[in-house]
């Protein structure tokens, strides 16, 4: 079965830093990805991450352990236009994707 | 780039009329699509996957003589919501993924069914 967890909501300021935690439970794991979305967009590709460990790009950085069945996404330096939600999503066996709910980032100046 | 494009990007329809989407991959070829639905304020459900030249695989839950879906081409994957209702209004998401395992996002089509 699929099971991904993240919180529904963050707050944070303009300039600081920010890690959005997920935790799966996924057969046939095969990677997880992160996210962003705008409301009332479609999601845009943010990380994929299959291996342990974290991997950076940009402002945004995505970390994963297999064994603990735990991701997180650091977004640094955050800017207004970071308010989105984000979401956690694993690929199965059959590589389709299981989302997460969600988390909705605001950024407050 | 790997661009995927739906059509039509809203669409309102009255209640018992059927409602065909597109979704193309527009610079390259896509063995396989996917399409979601997300309602409001709630995370994106994957509905069915689509493999060219064969039927989609439909997620628990999902009535596939209502939503039929067809992926003729390479690029191309359609989803027919048939006998529509009011609670078919939804955004609906496609994907179509290339070599590995990344899947590339349609901009949805808005579904309001009055």
């Amino acid at each position: 079965g699929q099971n991904i967890d993240q919180p529904t909501e963050m707050t944070a300021t303009e300039g600081a830093i920010v890690q959005i935690n997920c935790t799966y439970q996924t057969s046939g794991f095969n990677g997880l990805f992160w996210y962003q979305q705008h409301a009332g967009e479609a999601p845009t590709f943010l990380s994929y991450n299959v291996l342990d460990g974290l991997e950076e790009k940009g402002r945004f950085s995505s970390f994963l352990s297999r064994s603990k069945g735990y991701s997180y996404l650091l977004l640094k330096e955050l800017q207004m236009k970071d308010s989105a939600s984000y979401l956690c999503a694993s690929s199965g066996s059959a590589r389709q994707l299981t989302f997460g709910s969600g988390t909705q980032l605001t950024v407050l100046p | 780039g790997a661009v995927v494009s739906q059509h039509p990007s809203r669409v309102i329809c009255k209640s018992g009329t059927s409602v065909k989407i597109e979704c193309r991959s527009l610079d390259f070829q896509a063995t396989t699509m996917f399409w979601y639905r997300q309602f409001p304020k709630q995370s994106l459900m994957l509905m069915a996957t689509s493999n060219e030249g064969s039927k989609a695989t439909y997620e628990q839950g999902v009535e596939k003589d209502k939503f039929l879906i067809n992926h003729a081409s390479l690029t191309l994957s359609t989803l027919t919501v048939t006998s529509a209702h009011p609670e078919d209004s939804s955004f609906y998401i496609c994907s179509a993924r290339r070599q590995g395992d990344e899947q590339y996002f349609g901009p949805g089509t808005r579904l309001t069914v009055t």
